[in-house]
C-alpha cells in the first residue's frame, strides 16, 4: 500500500488530454513539493515535473503539473503514442522523514 | 552530462549480503544529496535510502532499516549501499538517484536459494 494514491491505469486517444491524480496528506503533498516521473517500458524513471509544476529542460510543454491542498495532478495534452508509460508521483513525507511514492499509473494510448 | 552507473548486483542466497556501488560523473558529487530507490519486478518504486552531501545524515525506508547501510566517498565520487540479511522481497532493481532528479540504469539484486 503506497503512501500516495494514484489510479492504477489511465488511457486516452492520440491528441487527447489526460490527467493523472496523486492524493496524499498534510505530512507530504500538503506541505512539500511534488515530483512526477515517467518510466518508459524497460527503462529507468525520468524526472518529468519537479517542485509541483516545473519542467526540466527537454521535457515538452505538453506535460504540466499542479498541486492543490493534499493532492497533485499531472496533465498530458496532445497525447502521443510515445507517452505510453508508467507515471509516478513522489513527495517528501515529514512523518517518516523520507520521500514517498505513489503506486504508479499505467498510461495506455489507444 | 550527469552519469550514474550502478554495479554490484547479482544472485544471493537469503540471509546473504552484497555491496552495491554507484559511480557518479558529470557533476560535483560532493554537493548533492544521493539516494537509492528500488523496484521489484513488475512493481512500483520504493524509497530505500538517502545520504546528505557530506555524509553526516542518512535516511532509510522502514523495510530496510537495520539491514541496509548507505555511505559515500566524495573523494572517489562513489555512493554505496551495503545490503545485508537479504530476503526474497528485497529482489529488485536498485537505482542510484541524484537529488531525486537524475537516475542511473539500475543494478538487479536477486535473492533466491
Amino acid at each position: 500500500q503506497s503512501v500516495l494514491t494514484q489510479p492504477p491505469s489511465a488511457s486516452g486517444t492520440p491528441g487527447q488530454r489526460v490527467t493523472i491524480s496523486c492524493s496524499g496528506s498534510s505530512s507530504n503533498i500538503g506541505s512539500k513539493s511534488v515530483n512526477w516521473y515517467q518510466q518508459l517500458p524497460g527503462t529507468a524513471p525520468k524526472l518529468l515535473i519537479y517542485s509541483n509544476d516545473q519542467r526540466p529542460s527537454g521535457v515538452p510543454d505538453r506535460f504540466s503539473g499542479s498541486k492543490s491542498g493534499t493532492s497533485a495532478s499531472l496533465a498530458i495534452s496532445g497525447l502521443q503514442s510515445e507517452d505510453e508509460a508508467d507515471y509516478y508521483c513522489a513527495a517528501w513525507d515529514d512523518s517518516v522523514n523520507v520521500p514517498v511514492f505513489g503506486g504508479g499509473t499505467k498510461l495506455t494510448v489507444l | 552530462e550527469v552519469q550514474l552507473v550502478e554495479s554490484g548486483g547479482g544472485l544471493v542466497q537469503p540471509g546473504g549480503s552484497l555491496r552495491l556501488s554507484c559511480s557518479a560523473s558529470g557533476f560535483t558529487f560532493s554537493s548533492y544529496f544521493m539516494h537509492w530507490v528500488r523496484q521489484a519486478p513488475g512493481k512500483g518504486l520504493e524509497y530505500v535510502s538517502g545520504i546528505s552531501s557530506n555524509g553526516h545524515n542518512t535516511y532509510y525506508g522502514d523495510s530496510v532499516k537495520g539491514r541496509f547501510t548507505i555511505s559515500r566517498d566524495n573523494s572517489k565520487n562513489r555512493l554505496y549501499l551495503q545490503v545485508s540479511s537479504l530476503r526474497a522481497e528485497d529482489t529488485a532493481v536498485y537505482y542510484c538517484v541524484k537529488d531525486m532528479r537524475d537516475w542511473g540504469q539500475g543494478t538487479l539484486v536477486t535473492v533466491s536459494s
